[in-house]
């Protein structure tokens, strides 16, 4: 069973922190890897895409790939209570995306 | 930007009623999805289409079908409600296979 693994969180972190959110996968040939935002009662929003090791910045985002170690994350820094919501992570295998559950972040003022 | 649309923000039926959820895309893609989303389990693909008139099944099919007679509408059919249907729906489109989703607002179904 090829899987995305996530903590489900409360992250919680103060306004203006950095939020790291982190997920792991178990397929060794995942080739594509995306973070989505979620809002309470809401469809998801993609934040950002990545495909190589190593980082890349959109704004206050930054996601981290490392395929050696089956790992992506997502910081967010400068956190605002806006971003408070539940993060899902996807990978792309074989034919389909496999998503996590998503963790929940919270942004306290 | 893309946009996918669904008929539906929240729908209401009754057991054993036939139920269809329509969404459409305006960005062109090939493919299309439905998943079902549920507390603690997170997105499940019921059904996807990488071509007109051409489905294929997803993780959890069974009480479903599809129908996808335009590229840019891809419907999903409860043949028979249940209740334990009752979920929030998303439909959602990409590009290829491996490119970002693009998800729709999402149809909060009850069936009672």
């Amino acid at each position: 069973q090829k899987e995305v693994e996530q903590n489900s969180g409360p992250l919680s972190v103060p306004e203006g922190a950095i939020a790291s959110l982190n997920c792991t996968y178990s397929d060794r040939v995942s080739q594509s890897f995306f973070w989505y935002r979620q809002y309470s009662g809401k469809s998801p929003e993609l934040i950002m895409s990545i495909y190589s090791n190593g980082d890349k910045e959109d704004g206050r985002f930054t996601a981290q790939l490392n395929k050696a170690s089956q790992y992506v994350s997502l910081l967010i820094r400068d956190s605002q209570p806006s971003d408070s919501a539940t993060y899902l992570c996807a990978d792309f295998n074989t034919d389909k995306l496999i998503f996590g559950t998503g963790t929940r972040l919270q942004v306290f003022p | 930007d893309v946009k996918v649309t669904q008929s539906s923000r929240y729908l209401v039926k009754r057991t054993g009623e036939k139920v269809f959820l329509e969404c459409v895309q305006d960005m062109d893609h090939e493919n299309m999805f439905w998943y079902r989303q549920d507390p603690g389990l997170g997105l499940r693909l019921i059904y996807f289409s990488y071509d007109v008139k051409m489905k294929e099944k997803g993780d959890i099919p069974e009480g479903y079908s599809v129908s996808r007679e335009k590229k840019e509408r891809f419907s999903l059919i409860l043949e028979s409600a249940s209740t334990n249907q009752t979920s929030m729906y998303l439909c959602a489109s990409s590009l290829s296979p491996a490119n970002e989703q693009y998800f729709g607002p999402g149809t909060r179904l009850t069936v009672t």
